[in-house]
């Protein structure tokens, strides 16, 4: 079966360090996204992984082990504008088909 | 980068009846793919549109509740068939742009009354 687990909420403090675990069930595997999805708005894409290791892109790393079906997103010097849900989003071989996790609900407080 | 525009915004519909959603790319894309959004939740994918072939629906989606359009490299539309107020939702247009990026539109929110 197809399975992506996050946990559904965090808090952490601005200027933090935050870090949102992502593990995976998928009967394929054709790479790993995280997006960020503000209330009431569509989610944009923040990063991509189809090879192990840490991708670094400004405040934002996303880490993945394919042989533990796990990823990580970090984030760094958090700002309150961070506060947002991030969804975990995996993409099937063949056909494109991405399928996503419930997401996490970050909460970034001053 | 993909600009992604839907129509329309938002919508009160009246059940039993059926809505028809745009999505209208800037660019010219292989794929489109349609999910919903119920609130509090996150994306589950409805379809995938290819344009000139069958639309691909994922397990619980059905055509003839979903029926789609692709006729061109920039056009799609999804209609919300015979709504019940499970149906209300916010629907997402979405296109791959490059193998590693996929576009969300702004979405549709949809209430059935």
């Amino acid at each position: 079966g197809q399975n992506i687990d996050q946990p559904t909420e965090m808090t952490a403090t601005e200027g933090a360090i935050v870090q949102i675990n992502c593990t995976y069930q998928t009967s394929g595997f054709n790479g790993l996204f995280w997006y960020q999805q503000h209330a009431g708005e569509a989610p944009t894409f923040l990063s991509y992984n189809v090879l192990d290791g840490l991708e670094e892109k400004g405040r934002f790393s996303s880490f993945l082990s394919r042989s533990k079906g796990y990823s990580y997103l970090l984030l760094k010097e958090l700002q309150m504008k961070d506060s947002a849900s991030y969804l975990c989003a995996v993409r099937d071989t063949g056909g494109f088909k991405t399928i996503f996790g419930a997401g996490t609900r970050l909460f970034v407080k001053a | 980068s993909a600009v992604i525009s839907q129509k329309p915004s938002r919508d009160i519909c009246q059940r039993g009846t059926s809505l028809t959603i745009q999505c209208q790319v800037d660019s010219q894309v292989t794929m489109m793919f349609w999910y919903r959004q119920q609130p509090g939740q996150s994306l589950t994918l409805i379809a995938t549109a290819n344009q000139g072939s069958e639309a691909t629906y994922e397990s619980g989606f059905v055509i003839d509740k979903f029926p789609i359009s692709r006729p061109n490299l920039t056009f799609s539309t999804l209609t919300v068939s015979n709504m019940s107020p499970e149906d209300s939702s916010i629907y997402l247009c979405s296109v791959e742009a490059g193998y590693e990026t996929q576009y969300f539109g702004p979405g549709t929110r949809l209430l059935v009354l």
